[in-house]
């Protein structure tokens, strides 16, 4: 079964500053979804990523996908106290049959913390 | 629906008891998912379902959960004989279909006590 695992498990900065969450996976990913969850939440998308070398932003966050589909970043640009939560990154599993229908495994989380 | 609900939002049942959780998907999505979120870990997969069938339910982590979606819009999910263990967030996506992205409700909180 896929894995992903994420760094750092948690991460507290000054506002303003930048930061840099990863995920990595033990499989080709074919589509990579990074999600944000705020405490007692669902899950807000941000983004996803399907090609090697992929960028996408939006605001202040910057995800990328390498080139050889194993590993994602995501990044924030002058960090602000509404960018706090918990960051998750989503896998999309094939089937056996080689065709995806959008079933995702998640790393554990990133909780970030930003200090005004 | 302008997004993804989730009834209740929490739920507290007496081990042993039956419970059941609704998903109302944006309009339109003919796919659906369940996923159960422990404290402290990312969400995982329980069940798929593409229009009324479940196309998916590997995740199920045994035979006491159960979900349907009989007009392939509205999807129950329930729990038999619950235990202190399923104690979680069970949250319910749902998006247009592969490639797209999956629109989480807010979850519905269960404590079995």
């Amino acid at each position: 079964s896929q894995e992903l695992e994420q760094s750092p498990q948690s991460l507290i900065v000054q506002e303003g500053k930048n930061l840099t969450i990863n995920c990595t996976s033990s499989k080709t990913l074919y589509g990579l979804y990074w999600y944000k969850q705020k405490y007692g939440e669902g899950l807000i998308f941000l983004m996803m990523l399907q090609k090697g070398g992929e960028e996408k932003s939006h605001e202040k966050i910057t995800a990328k996908l390498d080139e050889k589909k194993q590993q994602s970043s995501l990044h924030i640009t002058a960090s602000q106290p509404s960018h706090a939560g918990i960051y998750l990154c989503g896998a999309d599993v094939t089937n056996a049959g080689g065709t995806s229908y959008g079933k995702l495994t998640f790393g554990q989380g990133t909780i970030l913390t930003v200090h005004p | 629906g302008a997004g993804v609900s989730q009834t209740p939002s929490n739920k507290v049942t007496e081990k042993g008891k039956y419970v059941e959780l609704r998903c109302d998907p944006i309009s339109g999505h003919t796919a659906l998912y369940w996923y159960r979120q422990s404290l402290g870990q990312g969400p995982e997969f329980l069940i798929y379902f593409q229009g009324t069938g479940a196309a998916d339910d590997s995740g199920l982590p045994n035979d006491r959960f159960f979900a349907v979606r009989p007009e392939g819009s509205v999807s129950t999910l329930k729990i038999q004989r619950t235990e202190r263990g399923d104690s979680a967030v069970y949250l319910c996506a749902s998006s247009a279909g592969w490639g797209t992205e999956a629109f989480f409700g807010q979850g519905t909180r269960l404590t079995v006590v």
